[in-house]
């Protein structure tokens, strides 16, 4: 079974428009990581935000926003006023437990585009 | 402070030859990860490494191989490379203490693109 579920392949938004992007995950264990990373051309993947199982708030980085639900298993990335510079591909990914392990398993992915 | 590199960034191979992909992680980070992408799997966990041990590995089979140094930088190696070994291979850093911090981040490389012909 998938672990990460990102159901939209590709998404398009006006520049300085909203938009969000979904994500839903799976697991069993009550303490895990949630990270969204983005993806230009170029390859290199960037961190864009982090969520803790136990964290209370919904995290924000600057235009980045999560929107956690932790009871739907959905962890959406919001990003305000959209910019040219965001299209690209945009990954969740998902660490899970204290096992001390580093492996992230990631999302499909969902292209971003951003329209002038 | 220097982020991760890579090198080579583009690489040109023949099935059957073998090859080695290297990663500096950023200063200060123990942890080093790979990672292959590919269009039709996505992003697959290859193996992680922790003070010169593997921690964990991927399903992925003996052909692909790596260690770690005691600088921490590390390499990954891919013997009798097959056409399905083209992909982008990325590693990342973090600063994971041993203790399993599940919010430490992973902070990713440029990558190596690996074209087997």
């Amino acid at each position: 079974a998938q672990k990460i579920t990102q159901t939209q392949p590709g998404m398009f938004v006006q520049e300085k428009e909203a938009v969000t992007l979904d994500c839903t995950y799976d697991t069993s264990d009550p303490s895990y990581g949630l990270f969204w990373y983005k993806q230009p051309s170029s390859g290199e993947m960037i961190f864009l935000i982090y969520q803790g199982s136990y964290d209370q708030q919904n995290a924000t980085e600057g235009r980045y926003s999560l929107n956690f639900q932790k009871a739907r298993k959905s962890a959406n990335l919001v990003i305000s006023a959209s910019q040219l510079g965001d299209s690209a591909m945009y990954f969740c990914a998902m660490r899970e437990g204290p096992g001390g392990s580093e492996k992230l398993v990631f999302g499909k992915g969902t292209k971003l585009t951003v329209n002038p | 402070k220097a982020g991760v590199t890579q090198t080579p960034r583009y690489l040109i191979k023949t099935r059957g030859q073998q090859v080695t992909l290297s990663c500096s992680p950023i200063s200060g980070h123990r942890s080093v990860s790979w990672y292959q992408q590919t269009p039709g799997q996505g992003l697959q966990f290859l193996f992680e490494y922790f003070s010169e041990t593997q921690r964990n590995k991927g399903n992925f089979p003996g052909r692909f191989s790596g260690r770690q140094f005691s600088n921490s930088r590390s390499e990954m190696n891919v013997s009798t490379l097959e056409l399905g070994d083209s992909a982008l291979y990325l590693c990342a850093s973090s600063s994971l203490t041993g203790g399993g911090e599940h919010q430490e981040t992973q902070y990713f490389g440029p990558g190596t693109r690996l074209l087997v012909l």
